[in-house]
C-alpha cells in the first residue's frame, strides 16, 4: 500500500510565524502535490513537483513556497503565516505520468493561525 | 485557465435511491477523469477514474460517464447507502496534474 505521511495533524501557529509543512510517500513517486482545501471552494493546488529540485506553481501558489531536496519528501513553507492561510492542508503523490494515475492524499494538516 | 464545475453542491437521498453527480471541464485536452470520495475526518480516495477512450465504466454500484463532444462526466451511484455518504469530488487531467471540482456533499438518509 502506498503510504503518504504529513508531520502534523493540527497546527496552530501566530501570524507572521514561519511555517513548514511536510510531506514524505514511501513509492518512490515523481509527483508530488500540496492542496488546500476550504469548504465549497475543493481542492486547489499551491505547487506541485516532479523531480527532486524541480517546482511548478499551482493556481494559488501566493504566501507559500516549497522545497523537495529528496524524493521521498515534499516540503510547504509560509514565509510568514496570515489569518487567510487557515485552512486543511492535503500532500499527494503520484506516479510517472503515462502510468497508474491515481493521486494517494495523506490524511492532511489542519493549520488554524491566529 | 483549466476549469472543472461540479453540480449539485449538496444532495440528499433516500437510502436505496440513486444519485447523480455532474461535472463539466473546459480544457479539452485532458483525457483521465477521476472521483474521489471523503469521509468526514478522513483523505480523499479513489473510487473510480474513465480515460478519454471510454464512454462509461461501471464498478459494482458505481459507474462513471463521459461525452467528450459535451465535455461533460457523471457519477452515478445505484441503490444508495448510509455509508455513501461523503463528499465527492470530480476532476480532470492532461498529464499528471489534477483540477478538482468543488465537490458534492451526498447524504444518503436511511
Amino acid at each position: 500500500d502506498v503510504k503518504v505521511t504529513q508531520s502534523s495533524r493540527y497546527l496552530v501557529k501566530r501570524t507572521g510565524e514561519k511555517v513548514f509543512l511536510e510531506c514524505v510517500q514511501d513509492m518512490d513517486h515523481e509527483n508530488m502535490f500540496w492542496y488546500r482545501q476550504d469548504p465549497g471552494l475543493g481542492l486547489r493546488l499551491i505547487y506541485f513537483s516532479y523531480d527532486v529540485k524541480m517546482k511548478e506553481k499551482g493556481d494559488i501558489p501566493e504566501g507559500y513556497s516549497v522545497s523537495r531536496e529528496k524524493k521521498e519528501r515534499f516540503s510547504l513553507i509560509l514565509e510568514s503565516a496570515s489569518t487567510n492561510q487557515t485552512s486543511m492542508y492535503l500532500c499527494a503523490s503520484r506516479g510517472p505520468a503515462g502510468g497508474v494515475n491515481e493521486q494517494f492524499f495523506g490524511p492532511g494538516t489542519r493549520l488554524t493561525v491566529l | 485557465g483549466e476549469n472543472v464545475e461540479q453540480h449539485p453542491s449538496t444532495l440528499s437521498v433516500q437510502e436505496g435511491d440513486s444519485a447523480v453527480i455532474k461535472c463539466t471541464y473546459s480544457d479539452s485536452a485532458s483525457n483521465y477523469f477521476p472521483w474521489y470520495k471523503q469521509e468526514l475526518g478522513k483523505r480523499p480516495q479513489l473510487i473510480i477514474d474513465i480515460r478519454s477512450n471510454v464512454g462509461e465504466k461501471k464498478d459494482q454500484r458505481i459507474a462513471v460517464t463521459l461525452n467528450k463532444t459535451a465535455k461533460h462526466f457523471s457519477l452515478h451511484i445505484t441503490e444508495t447507502q448510509p455509508e455513501d455518504s461523503a463528499v465527492y469530488f470530480c476532476a480532470a487531467s492532461t498529464d499528471y496534474k489534477l483540477i478538482f471540482g468543488s465537490g458534492t456533499r451526498l447524504l444518503v438518509r436511511p
